[in-house]
């Protein structure tokens, strides 16, 4: 099940400057996508979502960009700190039917930021 | 903040016994979720629940797994007889209502010897 995935096992970025992370998904029937954040031994943790509907969603630090013709979404991290060191996962779900909720996600990129 | 917790953190258990994860969900959800990851895999959908019975199952969620919500604030997720390949971490989620945004328990790590 390759429905959604992330390219890059990992990504190293200096602290101060922006990280993108990338996430390709292949079925266009996915209403929302969201980005989780996980540490060693803890549960993911929401970032930030955005709607099909939508193409940019802004919180804080976090932005998330939406290409549906391309079917590629990005989440930036602006400006990148050490806390900011986990695995991010990008997944996508149906807002509607049996599957309401149901998330697909990548495989993850793990950030690493160095001070 | 109110939060998902799941108990054990660690389970150890012998090949064919059974096993019990917990999870007690966010008081106001609705929607559950079990999902498990493999050492080096991704996060994978077991199965969803909503108004006390199954929503959606995987393919992995197989007649050795179950779920159950026996009061109302517990959500459960039993494997009858374990296999080797059931080693993996087990995330609880749950949902409210017409939100987007499932909160996840911190996982029960299972290992089957």
């Amino acid at each position: 099940d390759q429905q959604v995935k992330q390219n890059s096992p990992s990504l190293s970025v200096q602290e101060g400057r922006i990280s993108i992370l990338n996430c390709d998904y292949t079925n266009s029937m996915f209403d929302y996508f969201l980005w989780y954040k996980k540490y060693p031994a803890e549960g993911p943790t929401f970032l930030i979502s955005i709607s099909s509907i939508k193409d940019k969603n802004e919180d804080g630090r976090f932005t998330v960009f939406l290409n549906k013709s391309a079917k590629h979404l990005s989440l930036h991290i602006v400006p990148s700190q050490p806390g900011d060191s986990a695995v991010y996962f990008c997944a996508a779900a149906n807002a509607g039917g049996t599957s309401y909720g149901k998330l697909t996600f990548g495989q993850g990129t793990i950030l690493t930021v160095h001070p | 903040e109110p939060e998902v917790t799941q108990t054990p953190s660690h389970q150890v258990t012998q090949m064919g016994q059974e096993v019990i994860l917990r999870c007690v969900p966010i008081s106001n959800h609705l929607y559950f979720y079990w999902y498990r990851q493999i050492l080096g895999q991704k996060v994978e959908f077991l199965v969803s629940f909503y108004n006390n019975e199954i929503s959606e199952k995987s393919e992995i969620f197989d007649d050795q797994f179950s779920v159950e919500r026996p009061d109302g604030s517990n959500f459960t997720l039993k494997i009858r007889s374990t296999k080797l390949e059931d080693s993996a971490m087990y995330f609880c989620a749950s949902y409210a209502y017409m939100n987007t945004e499932a909160f996840f328990g911190q996982g029960t790590r299972l290992t089957v010897v």
